[in-house]
């Protein structure tokens, strides 16, 4: 079983509709990740944080707005999706020191259908 | 030309076959080197690091040639099991950050079969 814990697994939301992922890793892990995968295709980056920090966004619309509360939780607030956005949202976590090897952990995801 | 191409598959084994992946990565100043397995509607799940040494976990070997750029991965004596997508994933140098920014490959899917 996964060490990094993502709420809700499924997830059915109108354009209309605000709602927010919720990601939460007990690893002591200071490095967390949101990556994005449509069918049949590679896991995407979206955001990464940093000690709390947002330290990457990959150019990723408005619509999607990452939080970190502490070192242990991230949220995905989302706002006026488009059907298209409907994907599997994966949460990730890593140590966080730089190093190369760096090795990542994946929450087993929210599938997001946007109606 | 993609950062991480990786054989488009799929692969269709029996039992016991022996099967091999390979990859190729565009970035020469990347700096680490993953497999990665994902099951159907699951997460990935990190399968092992791969070294210019090459390097063996049980029925797994994987091997980097950083002169030409290239990542494979060797599955022995396939079990019915390791039916899953294939992912080669590559750290690029971005800095400060780069441990953030993994690169995915599009995946290979394995069947194995009785």
């Amino acid at each position: 079983d996964t060490e990094v814990t993502q709420t809700p697994k499924h997830l059915v939301m109108g354009m209309t509709n605000k709602k927010s992922l919720k990601c939460e890793q007990h690893m002591g892990h200071r490095a967390m990740y949101w990556y994005k995968q449509k069918a049949k295709k590679p896991p995407e980056l979206m955001f990464v944080y940093s000690y709390e920090k947002l330290s990457i966004n990959e150019s990723v619309p408005s619509r999607f707005s990452p939080e970190c509360p502490n070192s242990s939780l991230l949220n995905l607030h989302l706002h006026a999706l488009q059907p298209e956005d409907s994907a599997l949202y994966l949460c990730a976590s890593s140590q966080g020191r730089g190093s190369a090897d760096e090795k990542l952990f994946f929450g087993s995801g929210t599938q997001l259908s946007v109606l | 030309r993609k950062e991480v191409e990786q054989d488009p598959g799929p692969f269709n084994v029996p039992e016991g076959a022996t099967v091999a992946f390979n990859c190729t990565y565009s970035n020469s100043a990347s700096q680490s080197f993953f497999w990665y397995r994902q099951d159907c509607r699951k997460e990935p799940k990190l399968l092992m690091s791969v070294y210019s040494s090459g390097n063996e976990d049980g029925r797994f070997t994987a091997q980097l040639n950083r002169a030409s750029q290239y990542i494979s991965l060797l599955i022995r004596d396939s079990k019915l099991s390791d039916s899953a997508t294939y992912l080669c994933v590559v750290n690029g140098n971005a800095g400060g950050t780069s441990y953030g920014k993994l690169t995915f490959g599009q995946g290979t899917i394995l069947t194995v079969h009785p």
